[in-house]
């Protein structure tokens, strides 16, 4: 069993603040980490799809980075904005599986006006 | 925008009845998934389909559960045998191909058993 893990659970923030947090996964046999932007009633949406140690991806305010060496995984937001409340799931995806994405619990991120 | 859909939103069924969830897929991608989220807890995956045939399933994907892709462009999920623990959020996946990472989620099929 493969055990991915995201810290904290949730998280509220106030409009303007830098948020981040992380997923932790196995440092063996890595193939990939996806990030997921999930909001309530929606289906969740692809962020960044991290495959080499050291990456660094941008999309707008939000970044990730990646170490699969010590196995974990931050994701950061800057100025955060009430739209960007929502759950943000990670996913390992292993070596030997690579059409089997593994979630951690996600972090559910408030932001408040 | 294409966009995986997903048939019923929500379906409540009895203990033992068969159940059918339905996807459309974006048209042009290859591989097709469906994953689980049992409230309160993680979302699992259950399958992986390519080819029309299933490339890999997890331990939950029992005997109990079957997909396949009758048309070209539906994928379906059929629960022979409905259990109280099969009450979820079914999530419906897919990806363009075997190198382009992210997956397109639908919206989720809330299946109740009572």
């Amino acid at each position: 069993i493969l055990n991915v893990e995201q810290s904290p659970q949730s998280l509220h923030v106030q409009e303007g603040d830098s948020t981040n947090f992380t997923c932790s996964f196995p440092s063996s046999n890595f193939y990939a980490l996806h990030w997921y932007r999930w909001e309530t009633a929606k289906s969740p949406e692809a962020l960044f799809v991290m495959t080499l140690n050291g990456d660094e991806k941008k999309k707008g305010r939000i970044s990730a980075t990646l170490n699969t060496k010590e196995g974990y995984s931050y994701l950061y937001i800057k100025g955060s904005q009430p739209e960007d409340s929502a759950t943000y799931l990670c996913a390992f995806v292993p070596n030997n599986a690579g059409n089997m994405l593994t979630f951690g619990g996600g972090t559910r991120l408030m932001v408040k006006p | 925008e294409p966009e995986v859909t997903q048939t019923p939103s929500h379906q409540v069924t009895q203990m033992g009845q068969e159940v059918i969830l339905r996807c459309v897929p974006i048209s042009n991608h290859l591989y097709f998934y469906w994953y689980r989220q049992i409230l309160g807890q993680k979302v699992e995956f259950l399958v992986s389909f390519y080819n029309n045939e299933i490339s890999e399933k997890s331990e939950i994907f029992d005997d109990q559960f079957s997909v396949e892709r009758p048309d070209g462009s539906n994928f379906t999920l059929k629960i022979r045998s409905t259990k109280l623990e099969d009450s979820a959020m079914y999530f419906c996946a897919s990806k363009a191909g075997e190198f382009t990472g992210e997956l397109f989620f639908g919206e989720g099929s809330r299946l109740t058993v009572l």
